[in-house]
């Protein structure tokens, strides 16, 4: 099955820092990439999805890319601000099946 | 529009007991996910539903562990026998069709206590 490795698993910055959480995956199939951010004592929320015929995809301060030779993909947020602090997830997944979520990046943003 | 809603929100029980979880999904979304977050921890999948059917039932601890879902919606997690290994914050989601290429829908779960 797919395993999905997330680095680092605590990130620390000063605000309007860039912020930088990579995923590694182990399916070549796998096709669609979400990033998920979640707040204390709430659900994961999508922030940003990625599908495997993108190479790189913005939406404002985050951006994430993806290269499928290496298998790896990545979340950039840039000028971080304290309300991004949180912990995010990268998932990878495939047709019907299950996605598999890494194991999640608290980031920190120092005001 | 009305996001995944869970309740309770919080539940505190004493061990031995049995609980029921419960997820309401986003109208239409065939597709219904739970999973088990521990403190501090990833996500812990549990079991899938597509529609009322559950394809994907590998995730479930133990025979202590059921779900069922009806009228392609409402869904219920439930535990038997509660023991403190099951403390935790239970997650439901749920997506439109469940192919996989499509972004879940988190509820903020139920934080659940085992005294």
């Amino acid at each position: 099955g797919e395993n999905v490795e997330q680095h680092p698993s605590t990130l620390s910055v000063q605000e309007g820092d860039s912020a930088v959480i990579k995923c590694t995956y182990s399916d070549s199939a796998s096709n669609y990439f979400p990033w998920y951010k979640q707040e204390l004592g709430k659900g994961p929320q999508l922030i940003i999805d990625i599908r495997s015929n993108v190479g790189e995809k913005k939406d404002q301060r985050i951006a994430v890319t993806l290269n499928k030779t290496a298998k790896h993909f990545s979340l950039h947020i840039t000028e971080t601000q304290p309300e991004d602090s949180a912990v995010y997830f990268c998932a990878a997944s495939r047709g019907s099946y299950i996605p598999t979520f890494g194991r999640g990046t608290s980031l920190i943003v120092h005001p | 529009g009305a996001g995944v809603s869970q309740s309770p929100s919080n539940k505190v029980t004493e061990k031995g007991k049995d609980v029921e979880l419960r997820c309401d999904p986003i109208s239409g979304h065939t597709a219904l996910y739970w999973y088990r977050q521990r403190l501090g921890q990833g996500l812990e999948f549990l079991i899938y539903f597509q529609g009322n059917s559950a394809p994907d039932k590998s995730g479930l601890p133990s025979d202590r562990f059921s779900a069922e879902r009806t009228g392609e919606s409402v869904s219920t997690l439930t535990i038997q026998r509660t023991q403190q290994e099951d403390s935790a914050v239970y997650l439901c989601a749920s997506s439109p069709t469940g192919t996989g290429h499509q972004p879940q829908h988190f509820g903020d779960g139920t934080r659940l206590s085992i005294l």
